[in-house]
């Protein structure tokens, strides 16, 4: 099983959008609603920020979006903020070892 | 407040072991799945091993399968990775991640500790 596919940086303007895309295959992002997506800033813990393709937990903000077609899932940040600099990785959940695939991971940069 | 607190990371020789834990707080720990997650360093996230919530069910990445062993302790709130026959490639902060409980996500994290392996 494979990493799945991030750009490896995206950069953005302070009140712009962004999106990060996290392609896969059938055998994960395309095959089940289960991608969550997590911010790290470094040295930090990742932190969940959309679970099942579009979900928000509750404290994330709503600026912070997901989506998925086909293959390939979507992180979108509007309105982006210098504190939203961080890595981001997708992830799928899978019925077969190893159970979490995890993105390659996007370097964010607020210009 | 939910808290996840690993210890155990450290240096050690390849071929060596290393048992790492995962004290858990602020959340009834026996109800909920846990899965250890690594990153190489300046590299992307990994899954390694994952444990349901009573324990009888593990599982593993094909990678440290058979050298490492997933396990808690209920009674102690403890997530439990004992990892043996250590090569350079599992260098890594290790993190314990909180499973929810309706979905299939991590929604807590561990701080992480630090596991080198090198001569």
């Amino acid at each position: 099983q494979s990493a799945l596919t991030q750009p490896a940086s995206v950069s953005g303007s302070p009140g712009q959008s962004i999106t990060i895309s996290c392609t896969g295959t059938s055998s994960d992002v395309g095959g089940y609603n289960y991608v969550s997506w997590y911010q790290q800033h470094p040295g930090k813990a990742p932190k969940l920020m959309i679970y099942e393709v579009s979900n928000r937990p509750s404290g994330v903000p709503d600026r912070f979006s997901g989506s998925k077609s086909g293959n390939t899932a979507s992180l979108t940040i509007s309105g982006l903020q210098a504190e939203d600099e961080a890595d981001y990785y997708c992830s799928s959940y899978i019925t077969s070892s190893p159970l979490y695939v995890f993105g390659t991971g996007t370097k964010v940069t607020v210009l | 407040e939910v808290q996840l607190l690993e210890s155990g990371g450290g240096f050690v020789q390849p071929g060596g072991s290393l048992r790492l834990s995962c004290a858990a707080s602020g959340f009834t720990f026996s109800s909920y799945a846990m899965s250890w997650v690594r990153q190489a360093p300046g590299k992307g996230l990994e899954w390694i091993s994952g444990i349901t919530s009573s324990g009888g069910s593990t599982y593993y990445t094909d990678s440290v399968k058979g050298r490492f062993t997933i396990s808690r302790d209920n009674s102690k709130n403890t997530l439990y990775l004992q990892m043996n026959s250590l090569r350079a490639e599992d260098t890594a902060v290790y993190y314990c991640a909180k499973r929810h409980s309706t979905v299939t996500t991590f929604d807590y994290w561990g701080q992480g500790t630090l596991v080198t392996v090198s001569s």
